[in-house]
């Protein structure tokens, strides 16, 4: 069984400028997450998805991060524009129905 | 507010020796509870959960114990393996609602198994 898969693995940027992340979960998997680990913390909730619905996005940032779950499959994170302190391991998450969460291996941002 | 502590970032363990890692919680409202193994470069796997209605829960060689009075629960790895080293999440729920976790993470303990 194919994992969660995500592009790209790594990215570095300039603050202000802008950044996508692409996430393509588990196949049927209903519930995709997107996770934020700044280095030395744990990972941190930053938006929860079923199907293409939002159903948690309380600790986005939603002055600069946007999340759309396209026809309930695939996921694209984005930053627009990007601050110093994003710079974290974006990581996107899936599970089904009396099944764990499964994590891709994430996407390392750098925001110089 | 952290509300998932894990007071040791780091610890080193002879390989066949048991391992113990430790985590308290703030928040009482969390009833379920998990352990994630993470390797570098690779999302975290999950290895072993337990609800609160028990006080342990056994998987092979990895046991996790549940002190809910204290609000303290530890990871028993044993043997411990040179495969063991890696870094290790604690995670809280409130409920074990699978397909709709909404996980807090602590910060993570680097486990290091010395051959």
């Amino acid at each position: 069984e194919a994992g969660v898969a995500q592009s790209p693995r790594y990215k570095i940027i300039e603050k202000r400028q802008s950044v996508a992340f692409w996430c393509n979960p588990i196949s049927g998997h209903a519930t995709l997450y997107w996770y934020q680990q700044i280095l030395g913390q744990g990972p941190k909730l930053l938006i929860q998805f079923q199907n293409n619905g939002v159903v948690d996005d309380s600790q986005l940032p939603k002055d600069r991060f946007s999340a759309e779950r396209l026809k309930g499959v695939d996921s694209t994170l984005k930053i627009q524009p990007a601050k110093l302190e994003d710079s974290a391991v974006y990581l996107c998450a899936s599970s089904s129905r009396n099944e764990k969460l499964f994590f891709g291996s994430g996407t390392q941002l750098s925001v110089l | 507010d952290q509300q998932v502590k894990q007071n040791s970032p780091s610890l080193s363990v002879q390989e066949g020796r048991i391992s113990i890692l430790n985590c308290d919680y703030t928040n009482s409202m969390f009833d379920y509870f998990l352990w994630y193994k993470k390797y570098p470069a690779e999302g975290p796997t999950f290895l072993i959960s337990i609800s609160s209605i028990k006080d342990k829960n056994e998987d092979g060689r990895f046991t996790v114990f549940l002190n809910k009075s204290a609000k303290h629960l530890s990871l028993h790895i044993v043997p411990s393996q040179p495969g063991d080293s890696a870094v290790y999440f604690c995670a809280a729920s409130v409920g074990s609602n699978f397909g709709n976790e909404k996980l807090t993470f602590g910060t993570g303990t680097r486990l290091t198994i010395i051959p």
